[in-house]
């Protein structure tokens, strides 16, 4: 079975502070990851998309360890807005049903 | 550019009753896909499609009908709903199987 697992926390961490999760997956095969942020009773938004070792994008930065299976976030000075929970998520590795979504990790971001 | 859009956003129905889900989405993408989302299980995945007229089952895909003649459109249906079927259900599209996929807005369904 193919599976994206995650800590799903939650990580208190005072504003302005770094926080990094970390996912791990199953699926040997899977080709792209990526990472959605979902706030609370709304649909899951890219965050990042993740296709070779690693990806930056301003604050956020997403590693890639294919050797080991997992992909890590980092968030760099937090800010308040960034509070809402993080999914990790891998492709099917070939198969039609697109992607693996992991269950998140809930992030709050405390003034 | 309205992106992907769900209808009802709300749905409140009865044991046994039928109710569709509509998701429209005006980018052409080949791929949608629908899931539900519940506390402690995450995103699962229902059905998906990968062009018109070809549709395949997800993870959960019982007690669902779902079908795709236009590519802009993909329609789920609970054909006798259970207070089971009591979820978030999200509409989404992506160019291919393996690229990022757009998520609707949701729609919340309770069934009494």
């Amino acid at each position: 079975r193919k599976e994206v697992e995650q800590d799903p926390g939650p990580f208190n961490v005072p504003e302005g502070a770094t926080v990094a999760f970390n996912c791990t997956y199953s699926n040997s095969a899977s080709q792209s990851f990526f990472w959605y942020r979902q706030d609370c009773r709304k649909e899951p938004k890219l965050l990042m998309s993740v296709y070779s070792s690693g990806n930056e994008d301003g604050r956020f930065t997403a590693q890639l360890n294919r050797a080991s299976q997992y992909i890590s976030l980092l968030i760099r000075d937090s800010k308040l807005s960034d509070s809402a929970t993080y999914l990790c998520v891998a492709n099917s590795g070939g198969g039609a049903d697109g992607l693996t979504f992991g269950k998140g990790t809930h992030l709050i971001i405390q003034p | 550019d309205a992106g992907i859009t769900q209808s009802p956003r709300y749905k409140i129905t009865e044991t046994g009753r039928q109710v569709t889900l509509m998701c429209h989405q005006t980018w052409s993408h080949s791929y949608m896909f629908w899931y539900r989302q519940d506390l402690g299980h995450g995103l699962r995945l229902i059905y998906y499609s990968a062009a018109a007229d070809i549709t395949d089952k997800g993870e959960v895909p019982d007690g669902y009908v779902v079908s795709r003649s236009k590519t802009e459109n993909f329609p789920l249906t609970l054909e006798s709903a259970t207070r089971s079927q009591t979820s978030v259900y999200f509409c989404a599209s992506a160019s291919g199987a393996r690229y990022e996929q757009y998520f609707g807005p949701g729609t919340r369904l309770t069934v009494t």
